[in-house]
């Protein structure tokens, strides 16, 4: 059972259009949500994180909107950038404890 | 390097055998976290230490699998008798301090180490 779910295994877009990245979960529980970005033969690295008590946070290009109801999450990046080609995975947890719950990750390719 | 290493980067061995893989957290880094990437997964927990604590061990999927850390600082998962199933990339994570009160201390992880059993 999967409690963190990418649904789209990889998404192409246009180099200066918008990205959106999508994730769902499905366990009431969780209340803190972050995004990684992964390069070949690299380690996930931290984007952006969301706290449940909001429904938006906002880095630079990259944008992470929270649906608690919906439960999902989906984060933003615009202008995007060759240089944003990755496998971006989100990931769950519960404020205070140490395991998060990774999704199977999306691949971005951005299009020069 | 400042950042967590892992070794070796790559892995290639026969089924049965045993296999050890280190990883060199950030220096100072109290928490230190095990994950296993199989084939079109996600990453999935196996084993995280918070300095002289206990570890907790629960994502460890069989008792094959086992994991220390030395003096709070380097650490190897070993896997005993490896089976084609355990082929993943295995990825070492550190934080500074582990769980705080107000949210999820960012990981910091390794290159990974690719496993391939034969």
């Amino acid at each position: 059972d999967q409690q963190v779910k990418q649904n789209s295994p990889s998404l192409s877009v246009q180099e200066g259009r918008i990205s959106i990245l999508n994730c769902d979960y499905t366990n009431s529980m969780f209340d803190y949500f972050l995004w990684y970005k992964k390069y070949p033969a690299e380690g996930p690295t931290f984007l952006i994180s969301i706290s449940s008590i909001k429904d938006k946070n906002e880095d630079g290009r990259f944008t992470v909107f929270l649906n608690k109801s919906a439960k999902h999450l989906s984060l933003h990046i615009v202008p995007s950038q060759p240089g944003d080609s990755a496998v971006y995975f989100c990931a769950a947890g519960v404020a205070g404890t140490y395991k998060y719950i990774f999704g199977t990750g999306t691949r971005l390719k951005v299009l020069a | 390097g400042a950042g967590v290493s892992q070794s070796p980067s790559n892995k290639v061995t026969e089924k049965g055998k045993d296999v050890e893989l280190r990883c060199d957290p950030i220096s100072g880094h109290t928490a230190l976290y095990w994950y296993r990437q199989s084939l079109g997964q996600g990453l999935e927990f196996l084993i995280y230490f918070q300095g002289n604590s206990a570890p907790d061990k629960s994502g460890l999927p069989s008792d094959r699998f086992s994991a220390e850390r030395t003096g709070g600082s380097v650490s190897t998962l070993t896997i005993q008798r490896t089976q084609q199933e355990d082929s993943a990339v295995y990825l070492c994570a550190s934080s500074l301090l582990g769980p705080t009160s107000g949210g999820i201390e960012t990981q910091y992880f390794g290159p990974g180490t690719r496993l391939l059993v034969l």
